[in-house]
């Protein structure tokens, strides 16, 4: 069964500490992705990995960077926390032309 | 840039009725459109994948369909049911790009 497990269901964190996120899949898939979700205004890309060593920029990028040490490994690093960081984050993977499956979910609250 | 909508925001059925969720989006050069369920305060379930060569796509009570010149998808439910109460989201990946487009959903609730 497809597995894509983040590492914290729900974070509380102050404003200017380092936050890490991590996600981890199971699948030996080459693409991962970083999401948020923020109502109204839907999903959007953070960053992305086509491969190990490997990140893009995608809509977003501003405050945050990412590590791609191992395949299965994608970490969300926010450097220095800020309010406007507080939303739901969501981890994906799978190739471009087939499904996507993403992990559960990290809520994080910056204070 | 791709831009996708899905209208309405939130729908209200009671429980047995066919329902018709819709999906557009502004550039009819994608690869495919993905349907996905997500519950609250949780992760994104794909229900369906069309591919841009396909019309439409079914998996039991749920029919999706791939108009790419109209830039219009629609997501059938038959005899829907409380359990299909959730938020569903479509998305597309254009050609030659390397990520997902998601509309902001239809939040569903169906009464009992």
């Amino acid at each position: 069964d497809v597995k894509v497990t983040q590492s914290s269901r729900y974070l509380v964190k102050r404003t200017g500490e380092k936050v890490f996120l991590e996600c981890v899949q199971d699948m030996d898939h080459e693409n991962m992705f970083w999401y948020r979700q923020d109502p109204g205004l839907g999903l959007r890309l953070i960053y992305f990995s086509y491969d190990v060593k490997m990140k893009e920029k995608g809509d977003i990028p501003e405050g945050y960077s990412v590590s791609r040490e191992k395949k299965e490994r994608f970490s969300l690093i926010l450097e220095s926390a800020s309010t406007n960081q507080t939303s739901m984050y969501l981890c994906a993977t799978g190739p471009l032309m087939e499904t996507q499956y993403f992990g559960p979910g990290t809520r994080l609250l910056v204070l | 840039k791709q831009e996708v909508t899905q209208i309405p925001a939130a729908l209200s059925v009671p429980e047995g009725e066919n329902l018709v969720l819709n999906c557009s989006f502004t550039d009819s050069a994608i690869y495919n459109l993905q349907w996905f369920r997500q519950d609250p305060g949780k992760g994104l379930t794909s229900l369906l994948l069309i591919q841009s060569s396909q019309r439409e796509q079914t998996s039991g009570r749920l029919n999706a369909s791939l108009d790419k010149s109209s830039g219009r998808s629609t997501l059938y439910i038959a005899a829907s049911q409380p359990g299909d109460s959730a938020t569903y989201l479509c998305a597309v990946v254009e050609t030659g790009a390397n990520n997902l487009f998601f509309g902001t959903g239809t939040r569903l609730t169906v009464i009992p």
